[in-house]
């Protein structure tokens, strides 16, 4: 079966700092990637999705970045985080068209 | 690009029926979800609608009117933990399939 693994669960973060938020997938191979965020009290908004290793797609401007450098592993960052960085950041992966979401991180930018 | 709009509240009492409507605007359609979301968890997936009608499954049934970009989720039988957060998302694209999410609907099931 398929699973999908977010870390770290929790991050408080200075206004300033950098940022790594980690998404694995295991048990299928060549899946559609997803980074969304969710603000408090606001739906989810897409980052970014790939498709493949090295193709990344950004929906939104903004000062996060998004890579694959493995099949199943998607990572998004950040050289300077904002206090607007704050949120949930939920991974999700696909085959087809429905989407599988991770634990997510609550991030806090303080 | 994409609008969906959902209302933000509803309250029902337990045992009751309450319905979730969803209207869109989008290019690219290929579908409609409803997820189910938890304070402080990942949306669960809950039902996908791509052609017109009524989808049922068991307790919760969701509808799709293309022509109109209309959608609803029914909640029957509610119960206390049916509180939650109800999204409605649109899938759009091809081969990418993206998913614009609507703000969400807060459901209070009281006793």
């Amino acid at each position: 079966s398929q699973t999908i693994h977010q870390w770290p669960a929790t991050l408080v973060q200075p206004v300033g700092s950098p940022l790594s938020l980690e998404c694995t997938v295991e048990g299928t191979s060549n899946p559609n990637l997803y980074w969304y965020r969710q603000a408090a009290g606001r739906g989810l908004q897409l980052l970014f999705y790939s498709v493949g290793i090295g193709q990344i797609s950004s929906e939104v401007p903004q000062n996060l970045s998004a890579s694959r450098p493995q099949d199943r592993q998607f990572i998004l960052s950040s050289k300077k985080l904002l206090l607007s960085d704050s949120g949930f950041y939920l991974c999700a992966w696909s085959s087809d068209y429905e989407q599988y979401f991770g634990p997510g991180t609550r991030l806090t930018v303080t | 690009g994409q609008n969906i709009d959902q209302p933000t509240e509803m309250t029902a009492t337990e045992g009751a029926i309450v319905q979730i409507n969803c209207t869109y605007q989008t290019s690219g359609f290929n579908g409609l979800f409803w997820y189910q979301q938890h304070a402080g968890e990942a949306p669960t997936f809950l039902s996908y609608n791509v052609l017109d009608g009524l989808e049922e499954k068991g307790r919760f049934s969701s509808f799709l009117s293309r022509s109109k970009g209309y959608s609803y989720l029914l909640l029957k039988e509610l119960q206390m933990k049916d509180s939650a957060s109800y999204l409605c998302a649109v899938s759009y694209g091809s081969n990418d399939y993206k998913l614009s999410f609507g703000a969400g609907t807060t459901v209070t099931v009281r006793a």
